[in-house]
């Protein structure tokens, strides 16, 4: 079955410490989206990528990183500069340039929390 | 800035009767508005979209209404369900840019 995998699912992380969310899809989708959300704010975007070796900033992006080296795969990095990291952390994709009547297809998230 | 408003963040409703979440948004430049579904711990998965060209589109029970001049849509599920309970975002994308979301709404449909 296709479809976008995130994990870990729970994540917990000391203050001062960089940690990486992976997201990986199998559905051939050429752009990658992160979001994060926070209980009554909807979901807010941190990074896209369109197309592999290509990725920018989105709303939010302060205290983030994240690299796209293969299609398949776009890993978001919570670095120690991010102030308030804990959240529910959401990857998404999108195929090709053309409107999906279904938008985005979502991963299951991982909720990062900061001990 | 937020361009996309969700006002209501709760709404609750008697199983079997009509649930009306309700979205509002700013940038006139939006063409395709969603709406997902999420449970708790989980994704976001789509229920229905549409697009300005529109404005109605139905599927089953949930129909979306776009009223462009008022920059207003609204999802309606009929008849309601339990199962229905969820989180409910509405989104909107302009020119097939990225997505932006509303805060949410959940919906708790009493038996």
């Amino acid at each position: 079955d296709g479809g976008i995998t995130q994990s870990p699912k729970y994540l917990f992380r000391k203050e001062g410490q960089n940690v990486t969310l992976s997201c990986e899809q199998n559905l051939n989708h050429d752009a990658m989206y992160w979001y994060r959300q926070d209980p009554g704010q909807g979901l807010r975007l941190i990074y896209y990528s369109q197309i592999v070796n290509d990725f920018q900033k989105g709303d939010i992006a302060e205290g983030y990183s994240v690299s796209r080296e293969k299609k398949e795969s776009f890993p978001l990095t919570v670095t120690s500069a991010q102030k308030n990291p804990t959240a529910f952390y959401l990857c998404a994709s999108r195929e090709g340039s053309q409107y999906s009547v279904y938008g985005y297809t979502f991963g299951s998230g991982t909720r990062l929390t900061v001990v | 800035d937020q361009q996309v408003k969700q006002n209501s963040p709760s709404l609750s409703v008697q199983e079997g009767r009509i649930s009306i979440l309700n979205c509002d948004y700013t940038n006139s430049m939006f063409d395709y508005f969603l709406w997902y579904k999420k449970y708790p711990a989980e994704g976001p998965t789509f229920l229905i979209s549409i697009s300005s060209i529109k404005d109605k589109n139905e599927d089953g029970r949930f129909t979306v209404f776009l009223n462009k001049s008022a920059k207003h849509l609204s999802l309606h599920i009929v008849p309601s369900q339990p199962g229905d309970s969820a989180v409910y975002f509405c989104a909107a994308s302009a020119n097939n840019n990225d997505m932006r979301f509303g805060a949410g709404t959940r919906l708790t449909v009493k038996p």
